[in-house]
């Protein structure tokens, strides 16, 4: 499959541990976004890179989350002390963009589903 | 605020009938919309762009800036259609990003 991936599929948590979710892009895209979902709701965007460079950070993700994107190519999400509120389906997404042109189509992983106990 | 509503929840259609599934923006820049769908077990996909004019699997959507609406129509449901469909806006801002709809999960009736 050479589509995005995201690992781990589903990942079970107690109260106040921090976890870590890895995206793999589509090679040759530079744009990669994060987005949370939840029960009966479209995805919340949180954030997105463009290569390295994280362009902006959603209101929603608070101090405990961040992200990154070392070398432009896979990227992590990071919880840390988790609470029960966090329990989502955590999705990556990637496209590929130049400036002046029509924005390309986002493709999707399967998500991490996160459920904090 | 720039948002994307669906008003309906649920829609269920019989199979043959037309479905029209609703989406309002609010956006003051210029809008580019999309239409996305997830099957039961599958991603998140892209069914159709405003930009292209195109039909997927029998789906069109038509920008109304008038109205701030682009709904998706199908003139002759089928039991396949059966899914979560998203509407997306692209925001052109400084930092230009994309915004989904809370989704309307359609299902065909046979």
């Amino acid at each position: 499959d050479t589509g995005v991936s995201q690992d781990p599929r589903h990942k079970i948590t107690k109260r106040g541990q921090n976890v870590t979710f890895r995206c793999d892009p589509i090679s040759e895209h530079n744009r990669l976004y994060w987005y949370r979902q939840t029960l009966g709701q479209g995805p919340e965007f949180l954030t997105y890179f463009q290569n390295e460079a994280q362009l902006e950070k959603s209101r929603l993700l608070s101090d405990r989350f961040s992200a990154e994107r070392p070398k432009g190519s896979f990227s992590t999400l990071e919880i840390q002390r988790t609470e029960q509120g966090d329990s989502a389906m955590y999705l990556c997404a990637s496209s590929s963009y130049l400036s002046g042109r029509l924005n390309t189509e986002a493709f999707f992983g399967q998500g991490t589903r996160l459920t904090v106990v | 605020a720039q948002r994307v509503t669906q008003p309906e929840k649920l829609l269920s259609v019989f199979k043959g009938a037309p479905v029209e599934l609703k989406c309002n923006y609010s956006y003051s820049g210029s809008p580019e919309l999309f239409w996305y769908v997830q099957y039961s077990r599958q991603r998140l996909q892209l069914l159709l762009r405003h930009i292209s004019r195109e039909s997927i699997k029998g789906f069109t959507a038509d920008l109304n800036k008038g109205e701030t609406s682009f709904h998706l129509k199908k003139p002759f449901a089928q039991e396949e259609d059966s899914a979560m469909y998203y509407c997306a806006l692209f925001m052109k801002t400084s930092y230009d990003k994309v915004i989904f709809g809370p989704g309307t999960s359609l299902s065909v009736i046979p």
